[in-house]
């Protein structure tokens, strides 16, 4: 079946610096990616998405580029802050399927 | 709008006993689900629905059961609460033929 395999944990860096969290898919068919963030104590935000091959999805300084060829979505950002200390989820869905496959989720700790 | 909410926000439950967690959306989003989430595993989807009326199985059904009544409420009930239950609980939504899920802040349950 679909699944997500997402970068162990965790992720501890200075403020300033560049983040990449890894994020590889197996799917059949043509998935949609996503990034969704998790703060302490909350739930799933929606961070950023790409529904087609070679999309990018950015926000909030965030970015990820749907790539089928290696059927990866790495999550980047060049200047990370403590604001940023947060469990990240790469995921995949198909269209009307109303199954989300996450990944284990990442976290990031941004020190001062 | 208040997006997707859930109630209540902790709960601790001895085994065997019963509850329902609440989910509602003000979206009008026909699709609704219940995800689970556990340390190192990401989200598992429990139960879902396309609209009232209609509910099937995810990932993880086993001691897990919904209804779905009115487009707006979508309740997860454990008849017989198990320590294996100890988890947090996602409800989610979205419009049929749009790949997004919005997610409610969670439950956290306690099953001793």
């Amino acid at each position: 079946g679909d699944s997500v395999t997402q970068m162990e944990g965790p992720v501890t860096l200075s403020e300033e610096a560049f983040l990449t969290i890894n994020c590889t898919y197996t799917a059949t068919g043509y998935p949609s990616l996503f990034w969704y963030v998790q703060y302490p104590g909350e739930g799933l935000q929606l961070l950023l998405k790409a529904t087609k091959a070679d999309d990018k999805g950015s926000n909030k300084g965030f970015e990820a580029t749907y790539r089928k060829e290696t059927t990866s979505f790495h999550l980047e950002k060049g200047s990370v802050q403590v604001s940023d200390s947060a469990v990240y989820f790469c995921a995949l869905t198909k269209y009307n399927n109303n199954d989300m496959r996450f990944g284990a989720g990442t976290r990031l700790t941004v020190k001062p | 709008n208040a997006g997707v909410t859930q109630t209540p926000k902790f709960q601790v439950l001895k085994t065997g006993q019963s509850m329902t967690l609440q989910c509602a959306q003000d979206m009008n989003h026909e699709y609704m689900s219940w995800y689970r989430q556990d340390p190192g595993m990401g989200l598992r989807l429990i139960h879902y629905s396309v609209g009232a009326g209609i509910t099937d199985q995810g990932e993880v059904p086993n001691g897990y059961n919904v209804s779905r009544s009115t487009t707006e409420d979508f309740p997860l009930r454990l008849l017989s609460a198990a320590p294996s239950q100890t988890s947090v609980y996602f409800c989610a939504s979205r419009s049929p033929g749009l790949p997004t899920q919005y997610f409610g802040p969670g439950t956290r349950l306690l099953v001793l």
